[in-house]
């Protein structure tokens, strides 16, 4: 079946503006998970949803960073005031549910986000 | 939060060889332990994984072993192949429900 699909696949932007990226998680998956990976780091933690609720935001660097589920499904990362350290790649992941973190996440292809 | 470590950053190989990454973890609640292949330009994928029930669990040419009292874990890859090249990941699960990831190896199978 379809994977993690995310878009756009490249996004580039200036500093201060407003960007959106789009998760089209595995159907069926009911939790999802938003990772930033920097050059050369490994993915790291931004917030996790169950369902429709952000169950666990705490990766969120600053309140700049917001991200919603309305349905359950498709999931947009928002980031305002765009700054040049936003730059790195961002993956989404969806596993069927979210079991104390032992569920096998899989993950999308990412968005490569260059701010100038 | 965890803390993983990954060794080593690169490691190149001959076509035919083994490979070998170890990561060590600090979270001794800690109880699944995945490994993803990450290629240029696309997101990371599952290879293989291990929870902490068991010791070691192998799927053809990979196998992962896991040490829980010492709190570190292995991947193994055999015969490697040029297609084996690819940066590898190990990651942790965390008290919640993320994953906490290892900082890569960058893996080379010289022809």
């Amino acid at each position: 079946g379809a994977g993690v699909s995310q878009t756009p696949s490249n996004k580039v932007t200036e500093k201060g503006k407003y960007v959106e990226l789009r998760c089209d998680p595995i159907s069926g998956h009911t939790a999802l998970y938003w990772y930033r990976q920097s050059l050369g780091q490994g993915p790291e933690f931004l917030i996790y949803f169950q369902g429709t609720g952000a169950a666990d935001d705490s990766g969120l660097p600053n309140d700049r960073f917001f991200a919603v589920r309305p349905e359950g499904s498709v999931s947009t990362l928002k980031i305002q005031r765009t700054e040049r350290g936003d730059s790195a790649v961002y993956l989404c992941a969806s596993s069927f549910k979210a079991g104390a973190g032992t569920d096998t996440q899989y993950f999308g292809p990412g968005t490569r986000l260059t701010v100038l | 939060g965890e803390n993983v470590e990954q060794h080593p950053s690169t490691l190149s190989v001959q076509e035919g060889d083994s490979a070998v990454i170890k990561c060590t973890y600090s979270d001794s609640a800690s109880n699944y332990f995945p490994w993803y292949k990450q290629e240029l330009g696309k997101g990371p994928q599952l290879i293989i994984d291990i929870r902490s029930n068991v010791g070691e669990k192998k799927d053809q040419r990979i196998a992962v072993t896991l040490n829980k009292t010492a709190k570190h874990f292995s991947l193994h890859i055999t015969e490697t192949q040029p297609e084996d090249s690819a940066v590898y990941f190990c990651a942790v699960n965390g008290s919640g429900n993320q994953f906490y990831f290892g900082t890569g190896t960058s893996l080379t199978v010289i022809p």
